[in-house]
């Protein structure tokens, strides 16, 4: 069955760096567009970053636009997320999700979450 | 960036209840919006994509309609596990933003 598996979260800095990764299976991953959403304390869901299955095509939200780089690893069936300069805005649970095909921009399938906590 | 605009914020039901969950997009985004529930401390469920297409699995007495700029998810007879916050999506244009959400709490 579909696993999406986040790692990496925990406890930074403000101006600190940490990079998330999703381990993919049961699924071919190279065929999906893959996501970064968070949810904040308190706070609704918001789209981080999306990259499509080949990797060529990216978009990020603007308020991470700069600091966070997207990125995958077809072969070791992998996603990450790069983020640099980190803020205390940033603290939040981040999901990374599947799309529900290629070229879809609707997720069916997401991870349980890992926490970033950014504070001094 | 297109800004997606749910109402209400929060609602009170009952179990068998009716409920109806409004999302508007600050300009037109055809038929490209999706809905989600998500319970706390659980991954997003995708329930409906493209405006009205249930997802696989997903029970029939949830619906979606609208296109343009304005949506509406329709519970019907509310059951148990279907007090959660829902989200619309919208991937019409980079970047995807979603609503700020509508909690559906038990009255």
């Amino acid at each position: 069955q579909v696993q999406l598996v986040e790692s990496g979260g925990g406890l930074v800095r403000p101006g600190g760096s940490l990079r998330l990764s999703c381990a993919a299976s049961g699924f071919t991953f190279s065929d999906y567009y893959m996501t970064w959403t968070r949810q904040a304390p308190g706070k609704g869901l918001e789209f981080v970053s999306y990259i499509t299955s080949s990797g060529n095509t990216i978009s990020y939200a603007d308020s991470v636009k700069g600091r966070f780089t997207i990125s995958r690893d077809n072969a070791e069936r992998s996603l990450f997320l790069q983020m640099d300069s980190l803020r205390a805005a940033d603290t939040a649970v981040y999901y990374c999700g599947r799309s529900r095909g290629d070229g879809d921009h609707d997720f069916d399938y997401w991870g349980q979450g890992t926490l970033v906590t950014v504070s001094s | 960036d297109i800004q997606m605009t749910q109402s209400p914020s929060s609602l009170a039901a009952s179990v068998g209840d009716r409920v109806t969950i409004t999302c508007r997009a600050s300009q037109s985004i055809n038929s490209f919006l999706n809905w989600y529930q998500h319970r706390l401390g659980k991954a997003p469920k995708l329930l409906i994509y493209a405006a009205y297409n249930l997802q696989s699995g997903v029970p029939s007495r949830f619906s979606g309609s609208g296109s343009g700029t304005y949506f509406t998810l329709t519970i019907s007879n509310l059951q148990p596990e279907d007090f959660a916050t829902y989200y619309c999506q919208q991937s019409s244009s980079n970047p995807l933003t979603f609503g700020g959400g509508t909690k559906v709490e038990i009255k």
